[in-house]
């Protein structure tokens, strides 16, 4: 069975950094592509940063660009997000998800919650 | 950047009603669409991909077409689990519908 457990969110005061992590279990971690998608409380979704199987290729939404960092470490079967510069818009529930081939997202966590606020 | 607008925002329904969602994309993605259904404090939870392909498991109460820029998401008979609110996803690029929330009538 597929599992994403997320962790690494909580209170970050604006200008702040968190470090988000995913494991993953239940499969070939190192075969997928892996979103971070953010939900802001009451409102939709939006992926934030993607990367490849190999860790090699990545892309972030404008709005993050040059403030996140998604990596992922294949032998720990482990995928992150580094959030700097933190703004009180970053507020929200980070979820990764998984990605079935280049296509849908078929696999997610339960999320972790950012708080951006002074 | 591919935009998808869904629509409604909201519906009110009786259980035993049919929904019908739609979305449609600024421009041409083919089939690349899928449709979620997410519970309040939960992940999403994939419905239909391919435009209309059922997931595995999920009840043929839910159904999906179309093709290129229009998309509908149709659940025949409502029931008490279906109350929740739904996304479209286009995976050429990754960008989501703004939602619809299916709420009691």
């Amino acid at each position: 069975e597929v599992q994403l457990v997320e962790s690494g969110g909580g209170l970050a005061q604006p200008g702040g950094s968190l470090r988000l992590s995913c494991a993953a279990s239940g499969f070939s971690f190192s075969s997928y592509w892996m979103h971070w998608v953010r939900q802001v409380p009451g409102m939709g979704l939006v992926s934030v940063a993607r990367i490849s199987p190999d860790g090699s290729a990545t892309h972030y939404a404008d709005s993050v660009t040059g403030r996140f960092t998604i990596s992922r470490d294949n032998t720990k079967n482990t995928l992150f997000l580094q959030v700097n510069s933190l703004r009180a818009e970053d507020t929200g529930v980070y979820f990764c998800a998984k990605v079935y081939g280049s296509a849908w997202y078929d696999s997610w966590g339960q999320g972790t919650l950012v708080i951006v606020s002074s | 950047d591919i935009q998808m607008t869904q629509s409604p925002s909201t519906l009110s329904v009786s259980v035993g009603d049919r929904v019908t969602i739609t979305c449609r994309a600024s421009q041409s993605i083919h089939g690349w669409l899928a449709w979620y259904q997410q519970m309040p404090g939960k992940a999403p939870k994939l419905l239909i991909h391919s435009a209309s392909t059922l997931e595995s498991g999920v009840p043929s109460r839910f159904a999906a077409s179309g093709f290129g820029t229009d998309f509908t998401f149709t659940i025949s008979s409502v029931q008490p689990d279906d109350f929740a609110t739904y996304y479209c996803l286009q995976y050429s690029t990754w960008t989501f519908g703004q939602g619809t929330k299916v709420e009691v009538k």
